[in-house]
């Protein structure tokens, strides 16, 4: 009984490399969504992708930052040359139909996130 | 005014007590809203809705004021186990999440 599957877990980069962080949604999903969480903070909404489609990014940085989910795979998010400000825990989230998005019954499954530390 | 706002607390409690949280939001136009609990460094997790009548799950009432826009968590009889952050989500097409406010049960 697969749940939202995230990796890396953990994932520590140096400034100036690139973080790839991989979410398998539950079975049946076709609808993922991206959160970031800094420190002491709430959760930010992302980008929110059905299968080859990005269907609303406008919580993405305009530089550096990348989304996909393929046909085939894992959706990905990707960040380049990172800096010390990205280090935060990065959730994706999946559900069958789009109850993230335009609809009332707001339920979405979140996965156990992939946490970024930036040295 | 944010989109979605929470006292953050933290609100300390001693079990037993009964404790609430309010949230306020700004678009109007919001007709559900959800409470997702979030346990330290944990995945957030739906705990109720929200609707125009509000909603009652055993120990935890949740209301909606549309008059004000704030919807109201209630906890009775707290627990120890109900420590954790409480996150006010709002559709405003996505989902928008509060910052949370944290709950701590004390013995």
């Amino acid at each position: 009984n697969a749940g939202v599957m995230q990796n890396p877990r953990h994932l520590v980069r140096r400034r100036g490399q690139e973080a790839r962080l991989r979410c398998s949604p539950m079975k049946g999903h076709s609808h993922v969504y991206w959160y970031r969480q800094l420190p002491e903070e709430g959760l930010k909404f992302m980008v929110y992708l059905q299968k080859e489609n990005i269907i609303d990014e406008s919580g993405m940085p305009k530089e550096r930052f990348s989304a996909e989910f393929p046909k085939e795979g894992p959706s990905i998010l990707r960040i380049q040359q990172v800096v010390r400000g990205d280090s935060a825990a990065y959730f994706c989230a999946s559900s069958p139909q789009a109850s993230g998005y335009l609809s009332n019954t707001g339920e979405l499954f979140f996965g156990e996130g992939s946490r970024l530390t930036v040295l | 005014r944010k989109e979605v706002e929470q006292d953050p607390g933290p609100f300390n409690v001693p079990e037993g007590a009964t404790v609430a949280f309010n949230c306020t939001y700004s678009n109007s136009a919001s007709q559900s809203f959800f409470w997702y609990r979030q346990d330290c460094r944990k995945e957030p997790k739906l705990l109720m809705s929200v609707y125009s009548s509000g909603n009652e799950d055993g120990r935890f009432t949740a209301q909606l004021n549309r008059a004000s826009q704030y919807i109201s968590l209630l906890i009775r009889d707290s627990k120890l186990s109900d420590s954790a952050t409480y996150l006010c989500v709002v559709p405003t097409g996505k989902l928008i999440f509060g910052q949370g406010t944290t709950l701590q049960v004390k013995p």
